[in-house]
């Protein structure tokens, strides 16, 4: 089974800090994804990579940028936490469309980490 | 810009009763799929529709996606409390790699 790890379950920072999420996968997939969760308003993007050191703005990239460095590790930085970026923030890899994974995983399928609640003070 | 609508937000029903949530595009979908949140924990694939007016099936669960692949819908059959929890829709941006999730319809079963 796929598998993506974020390092984090539970943070509390102070505004202004630096914050750095981390989310490893371990199936080789192409794409991965940084999500963020609030109450009503679903999943929303806030960067992708769709390779090794390619990144490109979601829905909402304000006060985020992201490293992707090596394949499986996918970073989110708040350069400079603020209260409004307490949130549920979930991090997601895939095979693009129109492959397949190492271990026949479902190719388009997104595969979700246990996400990081990020709470800022 | 392109938006993905999902209805009821919330749901409430006995167990046993029936439940749908509907899902609806602003434009034209390649695919649309279907994932599952239980309470505290994270979103898991359920199902993708790829053919206009697919119907597809799981158990109790009911996929449609619509003949001009706009909307799709889920229909749980004779609830139970294992199907509590957030069902989202997702489908992809027009020309890129992005998903787009739908708000979700959080589903309470009770007993």
């Amino acid at each position: 089974d796929v598998k993506v790890t974020q390092s984090s379950r539970y943070l509390v920072k102070r505004t202004g800090e630096k914050v750095f999420l981390e989310c490893v996968q371990d199936m080789d997939h192409e794409n991965m994804f940084w999500y963020r969760q609030d109450p009503g308003l679903g999943l929303r993007l806030i960067y992708f990579s769709y390779d090794v050191k390619m990144k490109e703005k979601g829905d909402i990239p304000e006060g985020y940028s992201v490293s992707r460095e090596k394949k499986e590790r996918f970073s989110l930085i708040l350069e400079s936490a603020s209260t409004n970026q307490t949130s549920m923030y979930l991090c997601a890899s895939r095979q693009p469309p129109g492959t397949s994974g190492p271990h026949g995983s479902g190719a388009n399928v997104l595969t979700f980490g246990a996400g990081s609640r990020l709470t800022v003070l | 810009g392109q938006q993905v609508m999902q209805i009821p937000q919330y749901q409430h029903v006995q167990e046993g009763e029936d439940f749908t949530t509907y899902c609806n595009s602003s434009t034209t979908l390649s695919n649309i799929q279907w994932y599952k949140q239980r309470p505290g924990g994270h979103p898991v694939f359920l199902i993708q529709l790829v053919k206009s007016g697919e119907v597809k099936k799981q158990k109790r669960l009911t996929f449609q996606f619509g003949e001009a692949k706009k909307n799709s819908s889920l229909h749980i059959t004779a609830t139970q409390t294992t199907d509590v929890g957030t069902y989202f829709c997702a489908g992809p941006s027009t020309g890129t790699y992005k998903y787009i999730f739908g708000t979700g319809t959080r589903l309470k079963v009770l007993a």
